[in-house]
């Protein structure tokens, strides 16, 4: 079953802290993307990345694609980074958009 | 440049009836994909249309379907509404399959 895990599933950390999420998945993939959503439930497309690392702003997400691992860092924290982010793969024998999501990672920075 | 629109927001339904969810994709995007959202199992895919046609379709019951019209605004519809069909449902746009996905707001569904 083609499965994706997240780690931790919740978070909490100081303001000014650096922060990890992992993400890992079974099979190969196309394309790998880290969400965000805030209470209410919209949800905000970070990034969509195949190989190597993005950044943008104080956030990065780097993916290796032999280990079928990806992180999002999260540098010097704040509380307005509190939200539950998503990590979600596109399956290499998938054809169109359709993705398949992780559980989530609950994340609160405190002030 | 607007952002994706679902319409209504909010929507309250009893068992038994039927509902029609609607989704204003950016303009230009030509891809609209439909997912549902539950405390239980998450975050699920429903079906994905491109240019008119179902491209790809999750594992959901037969009661889920949906359309796009030819300005690619999509439509999903869900029949005999169950307690269980109570979720969130999202709808993202994309200029192609291998583009990022944009999300609208979604409409919170509730069944009494």
């Amino acid at each position: 079953k083609n499965e994706v895990e997240q780690s931790p599933q919740n978070l909490t950390a100081q303001e000014g802290e650096f922060i990890t999420i992992n993400c890992s998945y079974s099979v190969g993939i196309s394309a790998l993307h880290w969400l965000q959503q805030h209470p209410g439930g919209g949800i905000v497309s970070l990034f969509m990345l195949s190989s190597g690392k993005k950044k943008h702003g104080r956030l990065i997400a780097t993916i290796n694609i032999q280990e079928k691992h990806s992180s999002l860092h999260i540098t010097a924290s704040h509380p307005r980074d509190s939200a539950v982010y998503i990590c979600a793969v596109r399956w290499w024998e998938t054809s169109g958009s359709r993705l398949t999501f992780g559980e989530g990672t609950q994340l609160t920075v405190n002030p | 440049k607007a952002g994706v629109t679902q319409t209504p927001r909010y929507l309250i339904k009893t068992r038994g009836q039927q509902v029609t969810l609607s989704c204003s994709p950016i303009s230009g995007h030509r891809s609209v994909s439909w997912y549902q959202q539950t405390p239980g199992q998450g975050l699920q895919f429903l079906f994905e249309y491109f240019s008119e046609t179902q491209r790809n379709k999750g594992n959901f019951p037969g009661r889920f379907s949906g359309r796009q019209f030819s300005n690619s605004r999509s439509e999903m519809n869900v029949s005999t509404l169950e307690l269980g069909d109570s979720a969130l449902y999202l709808c993202a746009s994309s200029l192609n399959w291998d583009q990022p996905q944009h999300f609208g707001d979604g409409t919170r569904l509730s069944i009494l």
